[in-house]
């Protein structure tokens, strides 16, 4: 069965320092990886995705995520924190055996303090 | 890029009756949505996969006869929740794969009195 883990529920980091959000997974083959952000009440928005290439991949609004193979991670990362990204982080790996049904993480509350 | 709605965006019903949920893609045709429901602070909970034209499949525990749904046409999926009860509270999203993503509605909240 394939399954993410986002090992915090909160993290807080202060504006323009660096950010990270974990996010580990186990998956039968190869995994096609995500992350989506969600504002209050409102629907997820994609970041982005791993599904083949390079390791290290960009995305929407300056966040990057690095695949680790050994390690079964999927952290993403941005250099830089800003207050409006503070929201809740999702990590989700889908079926890639032919479907598009999504299996999320539990989330990460991100907290960007001005 | 592809557009999904929802609506309605907010709902309060009564205690013992339906309501219905309806999933929009709008700008492409999905043989295929997911209805997602969320609780409070917490992840989503995939319940069930809705195909046009057929019946939908839903995951284990969820009730089929509780959170009927219908997909009616390639661009559009109902959820109806029946005979609500509060428990049934939540924030319901849907979402419908397009170009090889997922694209994910605005959600709807759900309050049962």
């Amino acid at each position: 069965a394939q399954s993410v883990a986002q090992p915090e529920d909160q993290v807080n980091v202060a504006e323009g320092n660096p950010l990270t959000v974990k996010c580990t997974y186990s998956v039968s083959g190869n995994p096609y990886l995500f992350w989506y952000v969600q504002y209050p009440n409102r629907g997820l928005q994609f970041l982005l995705k791993y599904i083949t290439g390079d390791n290290l991949v960009k995305g929407s609004y300056g966040f990057e995520a690095e695949f680790n193979k050994s390690q079964t991670s999927f952290h993403l990362k941005k250099p830089s924190a800003l207050v409006s990204d503070s929201a809740l982080y999702f990590c989700a790996v889908r079926d890639h055996t032919g479907g598009f049904k999504t299996i999320f993480g539990a989330g990460t509350r991100l907290f960007v303090k001005a | 890029g592809a557009v999904v709605s929802q609506h309605p965006s907010w709902v309060i019903c009564k205690s013992g009756t339906s309501v219905k949920i309806e999933c929009r893609s709008l700008d492409f045709q999905a043989t295929t949505m997911f209805w997602y429901r969320q609780f409070p602070k917490q992840s989503l909970m995939l319940m069930a996969t809705s195909n046009e034209g057929s019946k939908a499949t839903y995951e284990q525990g969820v009730e089929k006869d509780k959170f009927l749904i219908n997909h009616a046409s390639l661009t559009l999926s109902t959820l109806t929740v029946t005979s609500a009860h509060p428990e049934d509270s939540s924030f319901y999203i849907c979402s419908a794969p397009a170009y090889n993503e997922q694209f994910f509605g605005p959600g709807t909240r759900l309050t049962v009195l």
